[in-house]
């Protein structure tokens, strides 16, 4: 356990529904992360927030997707009218950022299977 | 030409062998590199990072880095079953950027 949780972390849903999936990070980390994976490929970078900043979103992020961290502290990321494709591991990491060594630690992953 | 590459495998090893994972990459201006082992329907766990040029060593991982080659491996000393999983490097380009590798699959066999 990294500390990182994510909840929920299974979600099944039909296709046009939306779905938010929420990620809490190690206390004291200022940088939060959403990656996606999808089977034999390496995590995707979605989207990164420094404390409440929204500094950069991939351009794998599509309108149907937003992201926030209100209070610098916890995350969550909505899909619209969510599709198959859509169907992912939703992995959140946080890091803290000290000079050129950040070390992101995983939450455990929200697995979404759009029907 | 990916960012990150990695041979994808899988990678068979003995149990008692050596395990060479290697990871080359595209940008000159990464600044640090990250092994990830990942099990199947898991997330990623940190096995350990790597931002100078030579070898750093964790118990039985050996992190190796070669900024002219561009390139960062990792080696498993005396491989255990438990070792199989997919391992992932992760590059830190510049001050912001991370790109993942699509893994390697590494197979300890008994």
């Amino acid at each position: 356990d990294t500390g990182v949780s994510q909840d929920p972390r299974h979600k099944i849903t039909k296709r046009g529904q939306n779905v938010t999936f929420r990620c809490d990070p190690i206390s004291e980390h200022n940088r939060l992360y959403w990656y996606r994976q999808t089977l034999g490929q390496g995590p995707e970078f979605l989207t990164y927030f420094q404390n409440e900043a929204q500094l950069e979103k991939s351009r794998l992020l599509s309108d149907r997707f937003s992201a926030e961290r209100p209070k610098g502290s916890f995350s969550t990321l909505e899909i619209q009218r969510t599709e198959q494709g859509d169907s992912a591991m939703y992995l959140c990491a946080s890091s803290l950022v000290r000079t050129l060594q950040e070390t992101q630690y995983f939450g455990p992953g929200t697995r979404l299977l759009v029907l | 030409q990916k960012e990150v590459e990695q041979n994808s495998g899988p990678l068979s090893v003995p149990e008692g062998a050596i395990a060479s994972l290697n990871c080359t990459y595209s940008d000159r201006g990464s600044q640090s590199f990250f092994w990830y082992r990942q099990y199947s329907g898991k997330s990623p766990e940190l096995i350990m990072f790597i931002y100078s040029n030579g070898d750093k060593e964790d118990g039985r991982f050996t992190a190796q880095l070669n900024k002219a080659s561009q390139y960062v491996s990792l080696l498993i000393r005396d491989s255990q079953p438990s070792d199989s999983a997919t391992y992932l490097c992760l590059s830190h380009f510049g001050n912001e950027k991370l790109t993942f590798g699509t893994g390697t699959r590494l197979t300890i066999i008994p």
